[in-house]
């Protein structure tokens, strides 16, 4: 079974660019969700999609974006970056039932912005 | 969301038992106990969960208080390469977000 799979692992952007992040999802799961890691604030939720639909989201300003198409894959945008934005960028599948039972993160997009 | 308490670091000898405390004193009756693990630059990755009893798998076995307010992850054989942060997390039943604090780094020494 194929994990998580998240592109591109590693982006070099500059100040007021925007970018696009994707993520694949396990096959037959239905919630992306997407996670910020820095070194200060440490892994903190943005939003997660269920069936193509924004289902909770964090705490993150408007720049941060994103959308899940039919296939279940996920993209996150952010636009107008900022220094602060450079980050590890997470996302995590899982069945989205709410059942208990385990998320399964990728590898991560490693995004430094200059 | 409960928030957790956890020490900020440990260290474990290679082959005996690591045992990586939590507490979640304000934890409520449909929260789940879940711990993570992330090695260094790789994603987080599941280990456990429960919810009142205590809980084994191939990776480790999750003891929780019986009034529920703390809990401790054990890894029956630490090797070198359980080297990590480690998560533990409340999470409520049909909830969809995983709240993360500052984890333990567990190093495991030989």
């Amino acid at each position: 079974k194929a994990g998580v799979t998240q592109t591109p692992r590693y982006l070099i952007k500059t100040r007021g660019q925007q970018v696009t992040l994707s993520c694949s999802p396990i096959s037959g799961h239905r919630s992306v969700s997407w996670y910020q890691q820095t070194p200060g604030q440490g892994l903190q939720f943005l939003f997660e999609y269920f069936s193509e639909t924004q289902r909770n989201k964090g705490n993150f300003p408007g720049r941060f974006s994103g959308r899940q198409f039919s296939n279940s894959r996920s993209e996150m945008n952010v636009s107008t970056l900022e220094l602060g934005d450079s980050a590890l960028y997470l996302c995590a599948s899982s069945e989205g039932t709410g059942r208990p039972g385990g998320y399964t993160f990728g590898s991560g997009t490693r995004l430094t912005v200059v | 969301d409960a928030k957790t308490t956890q020490p900020p670091s440990m260290d474990c000898a290679e082959g005996r038992a690591a045992n990586l405390p939590c507490n979640h004193s304000t934890i409520s009756g449909n929260e789940y106990v879940y711990w993570y693990r992330q090695i260094h630059s790789q994603g987080p990755q599941y280990i456990i969960h429960g919810l009142k009893n205590n809980e084994t798998n191939e990776m480790a076995s999750l003891i929780i208080t019986e009034d529920r307010k703390s809990s401790t992850l054990i890894l029956p054989h630490a090797t070198l390469r359980d080297t990590a942060v480690y998560y533990c997390i409340v999470r409520v039943e049909y909830g969809n977000k995983l709240v993360f604090g500052a984890g333990t780094i567990l190093r495991v020494k030989s």
